[in-house]
């Protein structure tokens, strides 16, 4: 079956320190991977996505490459922001279904 | 650009009650899904259409009706509300293709007393 294992949070960090969320995934056929985003009150917004492997996906300092080998699709940025603070949700799509991670919350203290 | 809209974006329900809630986009998506967000399990897919005319059951689909009458509108129907209900919903859109994102509404918060 397809699914998506992500760490527990909360992940609590100082500003500019180093961020790596882990996420790592089951599926079935060929998935793309996404990273979405979710603020206080919002809904989800995309992040990132990689739809192939050994794809890197980036946006606003944020990165994560596709691992097929490893089954992985890590979340790295190298200096987070008290602005980052966030729950960040990891997902694969096959055939436009999405799999949802539980959700990672990301608190960035100044 | 509106992208996908959601209404209510809150609503308390009584038990047995029955609503409607509703999900519009202007993208043109063919797909559109309904999910719910509970703490600690993501999210969770409830049910889905490829286009009009066309729905299908996701993961946990008990408790909820769906119709696609429409390209724009996918409206999820609460039969007879159910406390387990109480959860955040979100619609979603995306073009029939893989490797796309999907949009999100903003969501509701449906409390079920």
């Amino acid at each position: 079956g397809n699914s998506v294992t992500q760490m527990e949070g909360p992940v609590t960090l100082s500003e500019e320190a180093f961020l790596t969320i882990n996420c790592t995934y089951t599926a079935t056929g060929y998935p793309s991977l996404f990273w979405y985003v979710q603020y206080p009150g919002e809904g989800l917004q995309l992040l990132l996505k990689a739809t192939k492997a050994d794809d890197k996906g980036s946006n606003k300092g944020f990165e994560a490459t596709y691992r097929k080998e490893t089954t992985s699709f890590h979340l790295e940025k190298g200096s987070v922001q008290v602005s980052d603070s966030a729950v960040y949700f990891c997902a694969l799509e096959v055939f436009n279904k999405f799999y949802f991670g539980s959700g990672t919350k990301l608190n960035v203290k100044p | 650009n509106a992208g996908v809209t959601q209404t209510p974006k809150f609503q308390v329900l009584k038990t047995g009650q029955s609503m409607t809630l509703q999900c519009a986009q202007d993208m043109n998506h063919e797909y559109m899904s309904w999910y719910r967000q509970d703490p600690g399990m993501g999210l969770r897919l409830i049910h889905y259409s490829v286009g009009a005319g066309i729905t299908d059951q996701g993961e946990v689909p008990n408790g909820y009706n769906v119709s696609r009458s429409t390209t724009e509108d996918f409206p999820l129907r609460l039969l007879s509300a159910a406390p387990s209900q109480t959860s955040v919903y979100f619609c979603a859109s995306s073009p029939h293709q893989g490797g796309t994102e999907a949009f999100f509404g903003q969501g509701t918060r449906l409390t079920v007393v």
